[in-house]
C-alpha cells in the first residue's frame, strides 16, 4: 500500500483564493482525519470522518473551512476565502480503528496564504 | 476533553547518553498512549504505543513507561544517536480521537 497519499505538497495562494487539499486515505481504513499543525498550536483535530460520515468537526476552526468525504477513498478540505493566519502543515491521517490505534500519517500539504 | 502536557520543549543529549521525556493527561477514561517521531519536514510516525493494562514496554533502544493512578506516561531512549534527534510526540486517546502534546525537540550531539 502507498499508504496516505495527500496533494498538494505545497501550495501557496493569495488572501482571499480557495484552497482545496485532497487525501487519498489507505485502503480498508474506515476513519479519517484532517489535523493542522502550527509552532503555536501543536496538532490540532479539524474533523473525523467514520465510514464517510463526518462524525467531530468540532475543531474546524470558522465557516471558511469545510471538508468533504464524498466516498472511501478520497477526501476533501476546502477553506474560502483563505486568510494568512490559515498558513500551516495540514495532515490528513486514517486509521483502522475507531479507539485512536492504528493512525498512519500522510506526508501533509504545506499551505502558505500570502 | 482530554488534556495532554508534555515536557520538555527542548532537550540536547551528548550521543550515547539517555533521553526522557515526559507527558501527563487529563481524562482518566484514556487508556492508549502513542508516542510519534517527526523529522523535519516530514510526517509523524509512531514509534511505540502502550495500553491501559500494561505498565511498560519496550522496543530495543526505546521503551514506555505509564503510570495510571498519576496519569502521566513517558518516553525513555536509550544510547542515543545522531539519528535520534527530531520532534517527539505523545498522545492520549479514550476514544477515536488521538490528543497530542506540543512536542519535544531533541537534539543529539554528535
Amino acid at each position: 500500500d502507498a499508504g496516505v497519499i495527500q496533494s498538494p505538497r505545497h501550495e501557496v495562494t493569495e488572501m482571499g483564493q480557495e484552497v482545496t487539499l485532497r487525501c487519498k486515505p489507505i485502503s480498508g481504513h474506515n476513519s479519517l482525519f484532517w489535523y493542522r499543525q502550527t509552532m503555536m498550536r501543536g496538532l490540532e483535530l479539524l474533523i473525523y470522518f467514520n465510514n464517510n460520515v463526518p462524525i467531530d468537526d468540532s475543531g474546524m476552526p470558522e465557516d471558511r473551512f469545510s471538508a468533504k468525504m464524498p466516498n472511501a477513498s478520497f477526501s476533501t478540505l476546502k477553506i474560502q476565502p483563505s486568510e494568512p493566519r490559515d498558513s500551516a502543515v495540514y495532515f490528513c491521517a486514517s486509521s483502522y480503528s475507531s479507539l485512536g490505534d492504528g493512525y498512519t500519517f500522510g506526508s501533509g500539504t504545506r499551505l502558505t496564504v500570502v | 476533553g482530554e488534556n495532554v502536557e508534555q515536557h520538555p520543549s527542548t532537550l540536547s543529549v551528548q550521543e550515547g547518553d539517555s533521553a526522557v521525556i515526559k507527558c501527563t493527561y487529563s481524562d482518566s477514561a484514556s487508556n492508549y498512549f502513542p508516542w510519534y517521531k517527526q523529522e523535519l519536514g516530514k510526517r509523524p510516525q509512531l514509534i511505540i504505543d502502550i495500553r491501559s493494562n500494561v505498565g511498560e514496554k519496550k522496543d530495543q533502544r526505546i521503551a514506555v513507561t505509564l503510570n495510571k493512578t498519576a496519569k502521566h506516561f513517558s518516553l525513555h531512549i536509550t544510547e542515543t544517536q545522531p539519528e535520534d534527534s527530531a520532534v517527539y510526540f505523545c498522545a492520549a486517546s479514550g476514544s477515536y480521537q488521538l490528543t497530542f502534546g506540543k512536542g519535544t525537540k531533541l537534539s543529539v550531539i554528535p
